[in-house]
């Protein structure tokens, strides 16, 4: 059975603090890893794909994905308190669905 | 471009009554798949549509059913609802292909409550 599991949290750090969101998953065909946001009562949005391993940065987002470990994480660096969301991990094995985590939900602290 | 638009937004139904949601893909995008997100709960599969037949298919028993439209627009079906069928149905939408690359669009989701 394929799983996807993440901390619930809630995770929090005060702003300016780089905050360090993890998921782990137990299909190694895994393929391709997302981290969507949520904010409250709204749907998920993407923030990060990363599909080999190391790490990918966008602006104040860093992805990192170790196949070998399965493990997939996200920093967010300089947190804002615009960031304080669910924060899913999502994974596809090769021609499959994606299968999302439970979230973990993020509090930035003024 | 238009993104992913779901109708209803918000509806209340009884149990044993039925439900169908709507939702209109992304331009350009001509798969949807639906996912049920309870309460604190991540997204759950429950089925995906290709050239407007079912391509795949989450735990999710046969009184939930789908159809695509040639237009790629897309309805999820409930029968003999359940009080446990109360959650936020996301449609999503994405490019064909099975790499995996390519990724989710979500609309704005459909609040179910089943009183």
């Amino acid at each position: 059975q394929k799983e996807v599991e993440q901390n619930s949290g809630p995770l929090s750090v005060p702003e300016g603090a780089i905050a360090s969101l993890n998921c782990t998953y137990s299909d190694r065909g895994s393929q391709s890893f997302f981290w969507y946001r949520q904010y409250s009562g709204k749907s998920p949005e993407l923030i990060m794909s990363i599909y080999s391993n190391g790490d990918k940065e966008d602006g104040r987002f860093t992805a990192q994905l170790n196949k070998a470990s399965q493990y997939v994480s996200l920093l967010i660096r300089d947190s804002q308190p615009s960031d304080s969301a669910t924060y899913l991990c999502a994974v596809v094995v090769y021609g499959q669905n994606f299968v999302f985590g439970p979230g973990t939900r993020l509090s930035v602290l003024p | 471009e238009t993104g992913v638009t779901q109708s209803p937004t918000h509806l209340i139904k009884t149990r044993g009554q039925q439900v169908t949601l709507r939702c209109s893909s992304q331009s350009g995008h001509n798969t949807v798949s639906w996912y049920q997100q309870a309460l604190g709960q991540g997204p759950q599969f429950i089925f995906q549509y290709y050239r407007e037949e079912e391509n795949g298919r989450g735990n999710f028993p046969p009184r939930f059913s789908g159809l695509q439209f040639p237009n790629y627009s897309s309805e999820l079906n409930v029968n003999a609802l359940e009080l446990d069928d109360s959650a936020l149905y996301l449609c999503a939408s994405s490019l064909p292909g099975t790499s995996g690359a390519n990724v989710l669009t979500f609309g704005a989701g459909s609040r179910l409550t089943v009183l």
